[in-house]
């Protein structure tokens, strides 16, 4: 079945440095992603939607010069949390979704810790 | 504006005991889809099953079943014969439109705790 490989897996850093998630799509097309956050016993909540080749839909409430977001192909979406504070740990997974009919496709997530 | 809710917050049974989690939702879209995710501890989502909401045909695979009410809003899904491995939280979401890919809303989880 289609593949959402996400990268990393677990990253910790430092208050005010900037953390890279990659999302990619392995064996189709991937002309939407999304990008969602999951604080601890939580459970999932938007956060943009992501269009290649076009900017990304952010959700009420997201900082948009904050969480940023680049879908540069039809294969991989990236979330960039610049200026990381404490408050930004948390658990982020990004789903992506080809045509009509197909199910959401989830990658692995990536748990951030910002210490 | 559309809403999922999954009431109960934690279910513990016993292992070989049936659970059943109940899903409610809102919508003002005629054309929807209703999944279920299972999220065991190590945090990835696993894709149970999608619905449309012209298929209201219950669905059985192996021990899930699923029952899906457009009468009362409602996508339940119950586990038979419960495992320990059926640890885990379970999501229910719903997306709007005729687009299978649209973005999702999930429901809070029911953390289901299966003791042997």
């Amino acid at each position: 079945g289609a593949v959402v490989s996400q990268h990393p897996s677990r990253v910790i850093c430092k208050s005010g440095t900037s953390v890279k998630i990659e999302c990619r799509s392995l064996d189709f097309q991937a002309t939407t992603m999304f990008w969602y956050r999951q604080f601890p016993k939580q459970s999932l909540m938007l956060m943009a939607t992501s269009n290649e080749g076009s900017k990304a839909t952010y959700e009420q409430g997201v900082e948009k010069d904050k969480f940023l977001i680049n879908h540069a192909s039809l294969t991989l979406s990236t979330l960039t949390v610049t200026s990381a504070h404490p408050e930004d740990s948390s658990f982020y997974i990004c789903s992506a979704g080809d045509y009509v009919n197909s199910p959401l496709h989830f990658g692995n997530g990536t748990r951030l810790t910002v210490t | 504006a559309q809403k999922v809710t999954q009431a109960q917050t934690e279910i513990s049974v016993v292992e070989k005991e049936d659970v059943t989690l109940d899903c409610v939702y809102e919508t003002r879209d005629t054309t929807y889809y209703l999944f279920w995710y299972k999220q065991p501890p190590s945090g990835e989502l696993v894709f149970l099953i999608r619905r449309n909401s012209f298929d209201e045909q219950n669905e059985i695979s192996g021990r899930y079943s699923w029952n899906f009410q457009k009468s009362t809003s409602s996508f339940n899904f119950t586990i038979t014969a419960s495992q320990v491995v059926d640890s885990a939280v379970y999501f229910c979401a719903l997306s709007e439109g005729k687009a299978a890919g649209n973005k999702l809303t999930f429901g809070g989880g029911t953390r289901v705790l299966v003791k042997p």
